[in-house]
């Protein structure tokens, strides 16, 4: 079956733009997970929802990072007033539930550039 | 805070070397514990898993794992890496109701 998606595959953008960043889940997945892959920081945790409601925000970095999830599906990462700090590779997973026995299948991720 | 730690940043092997990666988290709770791979340009997959049971457990490729409750850690080994195991390896420890937390990496160049 399909899995992990996330779009767009690449992002530029200009310094205190805003942006988008959106994952769709495997199916019947209802554990989404976002990460940040960067250079010497290895992933970071970012936010996870079990179905629509976040219990664990605590890896957002500032209050410019957001994200929601609708339906228990697609979920959607926004940066506001991107900073250059904020250069990365963005990271989705999903897991049948957030369990800790289950695996959690990753994404290809966005690689956003902040110009 | 828990924490992951990798010791080894980078690893050059030859093929039919053996491979040893070291892992060790600082939580004294119960853990799940992960190795993932990431080989170039593809998605991060799971190597191998630790859930309970057998501390020693084995993954796809010939990769296995052992957990060591007393030491705190899950290094991974092959006994023969081949050119086609040039990744980057993450540890990752998962405890209920929380997030994974990966380690740094190791990269690892295996050259033929």
């Amino acid at each position: 079956g399909a899995g992990v998606s996330q779009s767009p595959s690449n992002k530029v953008t200009e310094k205190g733009k805003d942006v988008e960043l959106r994952c769709d889940p495997i199916s019947g997945h209802t554990a989404l997970y976002w990460y940040r892959q960067s250079l010497g920081q290895g992933l970071e945790f970012l936010i996870y929802f079990q179905g629509n409601s976040a219990p664990d925000k605590s890896g957002l970095p500032s209050d410019r990072f957001s994200a929601e999830r609708t339906g228990g599906s697609v979920s959607t990462l926004t940066i506001q007033r991107t900073q250059q700090e904020d250069s990365a590779v963005y990271l989705c997973a999903s897991s049948p539930l957030a369990d800790s026995s289950y695996e959690q299948y990753f994404g290809p991720g966005t690689r956003l550039t902040v110009t | 805070a828990q924490s992951v730690s990798q010791h080894n940043h980078h690893v050059i092997l030859s093929e039919a070397a053996s491979l040893e990666l070291g892992c060790n988290y600082s939580y004294g709770g119960t853990v799940n514990l992960f190795w993932y791979v990431q080989y170039p340009g593809q998605h991060l997959q799971l190597l191998l898993k630790y859930f309970s049971g057998d501390p020693l457990v084995k993954g796809i490729k010939g990769f296995e794992a052992e957990f060591i409750k007393s030491k705190f850690s899950f290094n991974l080994r092959k006994p023969s890496v081949q050119w086609s195991d040039t990744a980057e390896y993450f540890c990752a420890v998962k405890r209920a109701g929380t997030a994974l937390i990966f380690g740094k990496g190791t990269t690892l160049s295996v050259s033929s």
